[in-house]
C-alpha cells in the first residue's frame, strides 16, 4: 500500500514550456485534490475531483488543467509555464462516504521551478 | 468566506516540555471539521489530529491534544513531552460542510525543539 505517490519530485521548466505532474493513489479514495504551497504560506487548492470523470476548480485554477479518467490517477497539467507557478505542488486524496473520516492523505510533493 | 489564522510564525520549546500552538478561524457555519497537520523538512503533510465541531470533547492523540473553543472560534494544539522529532511546520486547517470539501489553511507555525 503506497498511499499517494507523485512524480517527479523536482523539475525545472523554462518559461512557456508545458508539463504534467503525475499523482496516483491506491486507497480507493473517491476524492482527489491538487494544492500548491508557496514559500511561507499554507496550501491553496488548484483543482479537485469527486470521482472519475468529475473535476472542479479550486481557489487558484488559472494556468492549470486536470483530468480524472480513473479512480486512481489525477494528473495536473501546466500549460505555458510562468515564473508565478514556481511552487511546491501537493496531491491529496480522501474517502467521502457514509462512514468515512474524510481525512485527506498527502503525497510527498513536487518542487517546481520556472525560470 | 472562511479564514484560518495562525498568529505565531515561530515557536520554540525545550525538549520534554509542553508547547501550545494557536489557531483561530472565522466561519458562519455551525458544523465543520478542524485539523492540525505537521510538515517536517521532508515536506510530507501528516495529519496530527482532527476535531468535529459538533463534538464537545477535545480530541487527543497520544502526546497531542486540542483545546477547541467553538464560541471563541479557537482551536489550539498542545504538544506534551516535546521530542526532537516534533520539529516541523504545523498547519491548522478548516473544512466546512458547504465548501465542496475544500480545506482552508492557515499560514503555519514553525516549531523548534531545543535539546
Amino acid at each position: 500500500n503506497a498511499g499517494v505517490t507523485q512524480t517527479p519530485k523536482f523539475r525545472i521548466l523554462k518559461i512557456g514550456q508545458s508539463m504534467t505532474l503525475q499523482c496516483a493513489q491506491d486507497m480507493n479514495h473517491n476524492y482527489m485534490y491538487w494544492y500548491r504551497q508557496d514559500p511561507g504560506m499554507g496550501l491553496k487548492l488548484i483543482y479537485y475531483s469527486v470521482g472519475a470523470g468529475i473535476t472542479d476548480k479550486g481557489e487558484v485554477p488559472n494556468g492549470y488543467n486536470v483530468s480524472r479518467s480513473t479512480t486512481e490517477d489525477f494528473p495536473l497539467r501546466l500549460e505555458l509555464a510562468a515564473p508565478s507557478q514556481t511552487s511546491v505542488y501537493f496531491c491529496a486524496s480522501s474517502y467521502f462516504g457514509t462512514s468515512s473520516t474524510d481525512t485527506q492523505y498527502f503525497g510527498p510533493g513536487t518542487r517546481l521551478t520556472v525560470l | 468566506a472562511q479564514t484560518v489564522t495562525q498568529s505565531q510564525p515561530e515557536m520554540s520549546v525545550q525538549e520534554a516540555e509542553t508547547v501550545t500552538l494557536s489557531c483561530t478561524y472565522d466561519t458562519s457555519e455551525s458544523d465543520y471539521y478542524l485539523f492540525w497537520y505537521k510538515q517536517p523538512p521532508s515536506r510530507q503533510m501528516i495529519l496530527v489530529i482532527r476535531q468535529e465541531a459538533y463534538k464537545q470533547q477535545n480530541a487527543t492523540e497520544n502526546r497531542f491534544s486540542v483545546n477547541f473553543q467553538k464560541a471563541a472560534k479557537s482551536f489550539s494544539l498542545k504538544i506534551s513531552d516535546s521530542q526532537l522529532g516534533d520539529a516541523a511546520m504545523y498547519f491548522c486547517a478548516y473544512r466546512g460542510m458547504d465548501s465542496n470539501y475544500q480545506l482552508i489553511w492557515g499560514a503555519g507555525t514553525k516549531l523548534i525543539i531545543k535539546p
